[in-house]
C-alpha cells in the first residue's frame, strides 16, 4: 500500500496567518494516464470531511482561494493564506491513483 | 444540491450485524460511485472500498474483505454497508461519499457502537 506521511501532526498558528502542511507519498502518485490523483480534505470537528482540493491543485467549488495546493510526484503541500477561524480542524491528504485508496494521518490545524 | 444523507446511530453486541444506508440526492446515482471510509473514535480516515452504482460491482481494502458487503438500492438511490460478526473494533463512525472529481461530497456520518 502507498504510505502517505503527512506533517506536522498539529499545526498552532495564528488567525490572518499562513499554514503549510507537507504530504509526501511512498511511491509516485502519476497515474499511468499522465494525472496526478492527490487531494486534500478539512474535518471540522463533529462534521464529515470536505473536500477542499483535488488533483494537487485544483480548488473545489464554494473552496476560498486562501487555499491552494501544489507538489509533484511524491512530495505535495497544503497552504492557507490568512487563516480564519472556520479553517480550524483536521485536514487529510488521500492518494487515489493506487489501490488501495490511502490517507494522511492528519493534521490538527489549531489556533497558537 | 447534493446531498448524502445517511441512517441514524446504531448500538449492537458483538456478533450481531448492521447495515447502514446511504440515499443519495441531487444527481444521477448511477453515474458516480460510492466509497466507505471508516473514523474510529478519534482516528483519522481509513477507505474501505468503493462500488460501481452502475454494476453493482464492489471492490473492498483487504482490511475490509469478508466481514463487510456493499450493495445498491438503484431504484432508491442508496448505497449499503453491511457488516456482520460485529468485533469491539468496528466502533467507528461510517461515511459514504460520492466518487466524483475526487472522493468528493460525503455523507453525514453513522457511529457505530459495538458493546457489550
Amino acid at each position: 500500500d502507498v504510505v502517505m506521511t503527512q506533517t506536522p501532526v498539529s499545526l498552532p498558528v495564528s488567525l490572518g496567518g499562513q499554514a503549510s502542511i507537507s504530504c509526501r507519498s511512498s511511491q509516485s502518485l502519476v497515474h499511468s494516464n499522465g494525472n496526478t490523483y492527490l487531494h486534500w480534505y478539512l474535518q471540522k470537528p463533529g462534521q464529515s470531511p470536505q473536500l477542499l482540493i483535488y488533483r494537487v491543485s485544483n480548488r473545489f467549488s464554494g473552496v476560498p482561494d486562501r487555499f491552494s495546493g501544489s507538489g509533484s510526484g511524491t512530495d505535495f503541500t497544503l497552504k492557507i493564506s490568512r487563516v480564519e477561524p472556520e479553517d480550524l480542524g483536521d485536514y487529510y491528504c488521500l492518494q487515489s491513483t493506487h489501490f488501495p485508496f490511502t490517507f494522511g494521518s492528519g493534521t490538527k490545524l489549531e489556533i497558537k | 444540491q447534493i446531498q448524502l444523507v445517511q441512517s441514524g446511530p446504531e448500538l449492537k453486541k458483538p456478533g450481531e450485524s448492521v447495515k447502514i444506508s446511504c440515499k443519495a440526492s441531487g444527481y444521477t446515482f448511477t453515474d458516480y460511485a460510492m466509497h466507505w471510509v471508516k473514523q474510529a473514535p478519534g482516528k483519522g480516515l481509513k477507505w474501505m472500498g468503493w462500488i460501481n452504482t452502475y454494476t453493482g460491482k464492489p471492490t473492498y481494502a483487504d482490511d475490509f474483505k469478508g466481514r463487510f458487503v456493499f450493495s445498491l438500492e438503484a431504484s432508491a438511490s442508496t448505497a449499503n454497508l453491511q457488516i456482520s460478526n460485529l468485533k469491539n473494533e468496528d466502533t467507528a463512525t461510517y461515511f459514504c461519499a460520492r466518487s466524483g472529481l475526487a472522493v468528493d461530497y460525503w455523507g453525514q456520518g453513522v457511529m457505530v457502537t459495538v458493546s457489550s
